[in-house]
């Protein structure tokens, strides 16, 4: 089946450096969807891809579709405390109820 | 309330019982969807429900994983014999259309445990 490979697993950063994480699959996706996660709570939906090569951005983050489809990544510009959360990947593939997810990555954020 | 709402927040339960998780979502969304999060792992999809239309169960990871939808609202999530390896964060999810992009929210997730 689909895989998600999702990196850096873990990311420890000084309040205001950028951050950057990436996806990779093994095959394609026609929508990618970038969650981030906090203790006790559901994924909240940070930003959508839906054509490759799309730059999307919301507020301080920015995420791309790859080209070949089978990748993303998403960059957090100035980063603040309360940022700190699980981020994860996910891709749609034909069937639009049915998200694939990647493993996440943990951040942290020093003040 | 306004979110997705589970029940319950916590369950413990003793191997080779059956559990009943249950999941209110956001009243006229359409599309109702169950994943499962382990310790320290991105989500897995399960099932998921659009209207009338027979679910999508492909997810599901055993035949002792059942969910229904009744009435186009309520959902449950059925585990019988339950395993350890069943212990995790089961979440639910609703969208006003078929994709979790179509104004998706997830809810707070039931954690199981099975000892």
């Amino acid at each position: 089946g689909q895989q998600l490979n999702q990196s850096p697993q873990s990311m420890f950063i000084q309040e205001g450096e950028d951050v950057s994480m990436n996806c990779t699959s093994s095959s394609i996706f026609n929508t990618w969807l970038w969650y981030k996660q906090e203790p006790g709570e559901g994924p909240v939906l940070l930003i959508a891809l839906y054509k490759a090569g799309e730059l999307t951005s919301n507020g301080r983050l920015t995420a791309q579709f790859g080209i070949t489809r089978k990748d993303s990544f998403l960059n957090i510009s100035a980063s603040i405390p309360s940022d700190v959360g699980i981020y994860f990947c996910a891709g749609q593939g034909a069937s639009y109820g049915k998200l694939t997810f990647g493993q996440g990555t943990i951040l942290t954020v020093h003040p | 309330g306004a979110g997705v709402s589970q029940s319950p927040s916590n369950k413990v339960t003793e191997k080779g019982k059956d559990v009943e998780l249950r999941c209110d979502p956001i009243s006229g969304h359409t599309a109702l969807y169950w994943y499962r999060q382990s310790l320290g792992q991105g989500l897995e999809f399960l099932i998921y429900f659009q209207g009338n239309s027979a679910p999508d169960k492909s997810g599901l990871p055993s035949d002792r994983f059942s969910a229904e939808r009744t009435g186009g609202s309520v959902s449950t999530l059925t585990i019988q014999r339950t395993q350890q390896e069943d212990s995790a964060v089961y979440l639910c999810a609703s969208s006003l259309g078929v994709g979790l992009d179509k104004q998706g929210f997830f809810g707070p997730g039931t954690r199981l445990t099975v000892l």
